[in-house]
């Protein structure tokens, strides 16, 4: 299997630009995650769906960031307008539903705004 | 929500040398995982361990599920093994939400 695929690897863009992170799920797995990594507030959950549909976006910092999920092997994480404090490494992880509960990351997306 | 603690925060050693790792948990749990982040900031899954004993070559982990800890060991550690791990738990009623610790930073020395 191909793991979790994310793209792009590294993005830069200024402040203001609408950025864009893709993320292609493990083939059979129903549960897709998106994750942010800083220096200050670590790796934290953002949002996650199940079967395309999101469940829990309680981590979502702000209504400038928006996922959508609209089939089982595509998502995005949006970020319109982007702010320098936006930059982190950004995670996608997908996992089976019934067990085990072990989620399986893609190589994540370093984003910078200038 | 469920607390992760891990220690030690950093940790040098020369090559050859063995560690632990410890993660404490305030809760139960239902998953526990390790990962390695490598100095290319890929996150690598180790164990998928939320009780019992693992091995996978120089490296094996123990999950305590009653006393709330899991122990990472690196035998004959090597230079490549030198990165940031990661003790992640999901539960504490909090299902489906990986909650990670601080992480341990290693530093292996030729």
């Amino acid at each position: 299997d191909a793991g979790v695929i994310q793209s792009p690897r590294h993005e830069v863009t200024e402040m203001g630009q609408e950025v864009t992170l893709r993320c292609k799920p493990i083939s059979g797995h129903d549960y897709l995650f998106w994750y942010r990594q800083t220096m200050m507030r670590g790796l934290e959950l953002l949002i996650y769906f199940n079967n395309n549909v999101p469940i829990d976006d309680s981590g979502m910092p702000e209504d400038r960031f928006s996922a959508k999920m609209p089939n089982a092997s595509f998502s995005t994480l949006k970020i319109q307008p982007s702010e320098p404090r936006d930059s982190a490494v950004y995670f996608c992880a997908s996992r089976v539903s019934g067990g085990p509960y072990e989620q399986y990351f893609g190589p994540g997306t370093r984003l910078t705004v200038t | 929500g469920i607390q992760v603690e891990q220690s030690p925060p950093d940790l040098i050693l020369q090559e050859g040398a063995n560690s632990t790792l410890r993660c404490n948990f305030s809760d139960s749990v239902n998953n526990l995982q390790w990962f390695h982040q490598n100095p290319w900031g890929q996150l690598i899954n180790l164990f998928y361990i939320p009780s019992g004993t693992k091995q996978n070559g120089r490296l094996s982990a123990t999950t305590v599920a009653t006393e709330r800890y899991s122990l990472l060991y690196i035998s004959s550690s090597q230079t490549t093994d030198s990165g940031v791990y990661f003790c992640a738990v999901e539960g504490g009623g909090a299902t489906n939400k990986l909650i990670f610790g601080t992480g341990t930073l290693l530093a292996v020395q030729p």
